[in-house]
């Protein structure tokens, strides 16, 4: 079946980075795309950012700019989200989710990961 | 940014009842690019209603979306247990974003 299962749950320390996985099965991953989701604890979805699997553009929500770099590896069929200089308001759960291959072509996210829960704590 | 502003934050009903949920865009929402995400505690958002009014595979029909421009409600026509959650709406016609969520819970 169509899914996209992530990493394992991480704790880092103010400062360091994570790298988040998200592996995708049951579809032409290069066909689509992949956005990245995170959710404060208790909070609302906040959209991170998104990567192209056909070609690898990326466009990035401007807070996150110059922090975040999401890349792909289509051997795998796996995506990728590092995020770096961690502070602790990035304490959150992070979700891959299926997006269209183009930037603004208008798919809505109907397949996601678990979800991975990054712990940034000293 | 478009900014999307969810209403009422809480909603208190019973099983059985009629849910009437609200989203309001700060701009128009091109071309309807209006979805809907139910979302249960430690889990992931589910897609529900996207193009605003278009039920995702698997959606019961109790679930519609309707709506244009700035205005858009999702109703669910008679709430079964399993439909008290979390729901979101999203634009992802431009740098997609999310409203601030509606919680239905059980009076």
């Amino acid at each position: 079946q169509v899914q996209l299962v992530q990493s394992g749950a991480e704790v880092k320390k103010p400062g360091a980075s994570v790298k988040v996985s998200c592996k995708a099965s049951g579809y032409t991953f290069t066909s689509y795309g992949i956005s990245w989701v995170r959710q404060a604890p208790g909070q609302g979805l906040e959209w991170m950012g998104w990567i192209s699997a056909y070609n690898g553009n990326t466009n990035y929500a401007q807070k996150l700019q110059g922090r975040v770099t999401m890349t792909t590896d289509t051997s795998t069929s796996t995506a990728y989200m590092e995020l770096r200089s961690l502070r602790s308001d990035d304490t959150a759960v992070y979700y891959c989710a299926r997006d269209s291959y183009n930037w603004n072509d208008g798919v809505a996210f109907d397949i996601w990961g678990q979800g991975t829960m990054v712990t940034v704590s000293s | 940014e478009i900014v999307l502003t969810q209403s009422p934050g809480t909603l208190s009903l019973s099983p059985g009842e009629r849910a009437t949920l609200s989203c309001r865009a700060s701009q128009s929402v091109s071309s309807s690019y209006l979805a809907w995400y139910q979302q249960k505690p430690g889990q992931a958002p589910r897609l529900l209603i996207y193009g605003a009014s278009s039920r995702a595979t698997g959606i019961p029909d109790r679930f519609s979306g309707s709506g244009s421009g700035t205005d858009f409600t999702l109703t669910i026509s008679r709430l079964e247990p399993e439909d008290f959650a979390v729901y979101y709406c999203q634009q992802y016609g431009s740098s997609p974003t999310f409203g601030q969520g509606t919680k239905v819970e059980i009076k």
